[in-house]
């Protein structure tokens, strides 16, 4: 299947900074990237999709101002999570997919963020 | 309102028997799914796929039933290995949305 990888892989801040986290299709383009946070023992819960070039479709409940997701180019995406709080620590999780026609979504590796 | 369910959320299987893993799904308008393996502090793997058209579909040790009308899909291991432990999250794509289930931890006993 195709490659997506996630950096870094776990990351431990400060409350109130910023921490930003890269999503990249190694070996295809990604028209569409996809975020998600899973909570301990729960499921992935969508925060927002993102198609390269346009602004995200944030999910309902997730905020915008906080989580600002970027899709500048076809292998891509960044998710910064800005003056992080320690509600904000969780697993997050990019995928991505191709062009129309994709059915598959395949996933980074996750991240997980600690903020202390 | 989750638009895929998985009921079962562990399940504990004897080495060498089969595992199966249970999704229901809410619209008949979704026309993908998927199933998806998932680590611990790793991201999912897709794993296996059926089309609406399909009833079945096979690859290797995993076989995956679409009942349309029941509106429920199944995941078949077998035989289990003890490699298979994981989180099995079922997932239905339309468009451009992708709806996961809640997950069922898989534990196979050696």
């Amino acid at each position: 299947g195709a490659v997506v990888s996630q950096h870094p892989s776990w990351v431990i801040c400060k409350s109130g900074t910023s921490v930003k986290i890269e999503c990249r299709s190694l070996d295809f383009q990604a028209t569409t990237m996809f975020w998600y946070r899973q909570f301990p023992k729960q499921s992935l819960m969508l925060m927002a999709t993102s198609n390269e070039g346009s602004k995200a479709t944030y999910e309902q409940g997730v905020e915008k101002d906080k989580f600002l997701i970027n899709h500048a180019s076809l292998t891509l995406s960044t998710l910064t999570v800005t003056s992080a709080h320690p509600e904000d620590s969780s697993f997050y999780i990019c995928s991505a997919r191709g062009a129309f026609g994709w059915t598959e979504a395949f996933f980074g590796q996750g991240t997980r963020l600690t903020v202390v | 309102d989750q638009q895929v369910k998985q009921n079962s959320p562990s399940l504990s299987v004897q080495e060498g028997r089969i595992s199966i893993l249970n999704c229901d799904y809410t619209n008949s308008m979704f026309d993908y799914f998927l199933w998806y393996k998932k680590y611990p502090a790793e991201g999912p793997t897709f794993l296996i796929s059926i089309s609406s058209i399909k009833d079945k579909n096979e690859d290797g040790r995993f076989t995956v039933f679409l009942n349309k009308s029941a509106k429920h899909l199944s995941l078949h291991i077998v035989p289990s290995q003890p490699g298979d432990s994981a989180v099995y999250f079922c997932a239905t794509n339309t468009g451009n949305q992708f709806y996961f289930g809640t997950g069922t931890s898989l534990t196979v006993i050696p």
